[in-house]
């Protein structure tokens, strides 16, 4: 099945650090999305990218959806301590109502 | 609007036993998706369900069943627990652009 490769698997910053991730894929998507996930909670929608190229931020967050469909990425900027948490892209392949594929994630940690 | 709503959020069962997991979607959502999640393998697709109709299934055994009422609520049921079945359940609901809400999860501890 469709697999999504998500690096690094963990990283550990200073406080006021930009952060970046990022999540390939061997095939393409049409959407892609990044969530995050705090301790005992379920993942909560960031961004959602749905056209090759597009580029959309929410806040301090930014993410692209890559030109070959195949891979996206997640930027953010002057991280601060609530950003901890680990962070999981999500794709929808091409076929119709394909079910979503995560990436296994990113732990963040924030050094205050 | 309300959000996903998952109970019971803890739970713990003994091995061979069965549970039962409910989930209340995003009014308006007809569509409802399961996940299983674990330290080692992340957010593993169980099952997803639209319009009371079983639309995707993923790779796990028969005992993980799920179903879907007329108001969009769906259910998840593990028969036969292993230990290996304690992990994290979350129910999502999916908006018309295909994005998915998550609740809180149901975690399960199988002794």
């Amino acid at each position: 099945g469709q697999q999504l490769n998500q690096s690094p698997q963990s990283m550990f910053i200073q406080e006021g650090e930009d952060v970046s991730m990022n999540c390939t894929s061997s095939s393409i998507f049409n959407t892609w999305l990044w969530y995050k996930q705090d301790p005992g909670e379920g993942p909560v929608l960031l961004i959602a990218l749905y056209k090759a190229g597009e580029l959309t931020s929410n806040g301090r967050l930014t993410a692209q959806f890559g030109i070959t469909r195949k891979d996206s990425f997640l930027n953010i900027s002057a991280s601060i301590p609530s950003d901890v948490g680990i962070y999981f892209c999500a794709g929808h392949g091409i076929t119709g109502n394909t079910p979503l594929v995560f990436g296994k994630g990113t732990r963040l940690s924030v050094i205050a | 609007k309300a959000g996903v709503t998952q109970t019971p959020r803890y739970l713990i069962k003994t091995r061979g036993q069965q549970v039962t997991l409910s989930c209340s979607p995003i009014s308006g959502h007809r569509s409802v998706s399961w996940y299983q999640q674990t330290p080692g393998q992340g957010l593993q697709f169980l099952f997803e369900y639209f319009s009371e109709t079983q639309r995707n299934k993923g790779n796990f055994p028969g005992r993980f069943s799920g179903r879907q009422f007329s108001n969009s609520r769906s259910e998840m049921n593990v028969s036969t627990l292993e230990l290996g079945d304690s992990a994290l359940y979350l129910c999502a609901s999916t908006n018309e652009g295909g994005e998915l809400f998550f609740g809180e999860g149901s975690r399960l501890t199988v002794l």
